[in-house]
């Protein structure tokens, strides 16, 4: 079965750089999550859509904006990294009304 | 914050039922119980849901009391691969945030 893709997988980037993580939601899944895990931590929502609007949002720093297109793929664009951005960052799909969110592989971002 | 209590780790053999509990004394009449896992810094894999009705499917099974307050999730037959962490959320349905607890480090031993 198709499941959530995220790119890249691994991404390397300086401090003060721009970075945009992709996340293409499992077909006919409405709504998208992402989620922040850092090292040895659990993971942290940051924002959702549904439908193409943001309906929920969480510890999100205002550096970060996501939106999700007409196709429903997701982008989170992050800018003026910091050494503390480095972590794995999820991206989850689901169809709503109860039913469960599931989740990519994940972008891992190292910030050198 | 987390609304859910889970032991820190435990173990199990090799071919046995790992039962997991989850206290979640204040959930309200509307929110599920959702159960994840996430194996070393993979993406969290979905488990299993329930309301009020215990559940089955391939994976696992769910046991909710009648009050609600407390949940166990059961793997039947346990392998080295089921090693992982496991998280009890709960939650008003799939379109809100799910919010992790430290969740239940499970340790299959041979």
């Amino acid at each position: 079965a198709a499941g959530v893709i995220q790119s890249p997988r691994h991404l390397i980037k300086e401090k003060r750089e721009t970075a945009t993580l992709k996340c293409y939601p499992i077909p006919r899944h409405d709504t998208v999550y992402w989620y922040q895990q850092g090292p040895g931590q659990d993971p942290q929502f940051l924002i959702s859509f549904y439908e193409k609007m943001q309906s929920d949002k969480g510890s999100i720093p205002d550096r970060f904006s996501a939106q999700q297109f007409s196709d429903y793929h997701s982008e989170l664009n992050m800018s003026s990294l910091e050494l503390g951005d480095s972590a794995l960052y999820f991206c989850a799909s689901s169809t709503g009304s109860s039913q469960p969110q599931h989740f990519g592989d994940g972008t891992r971002l190292s910030i050198l | 914050d987390a609304k859910t209590t889970q032991p820190p780790s435990m173990d199990c053999a090799e071919g046995r039922a790992a039962n997991l509990p989850c206290n979640h004394s204040t959930i309200s009449g509307n929110e599920y119980v959702y159960w994840y896992r996430q194996i070393h810094s993979q993406g969290p894999q979905y488990i299993i849901h329930g309301l009020k009705n215990n559940e089955t499917n391939e994976m696992a099974s769910l046991i909710i009391t009648e009050d609600r307050k407390s949940s166990t999730l059961i793997l039947p037959h346990a392998t080295l691969r089921d090693t992982a962490v496991y998280y009890c959320i709960v939650s008003p349905d799939s379109n809100y945030q799910l919010i992790w607890g430290a969740g239940t480090k499970l340790i299959i031993k041979p």
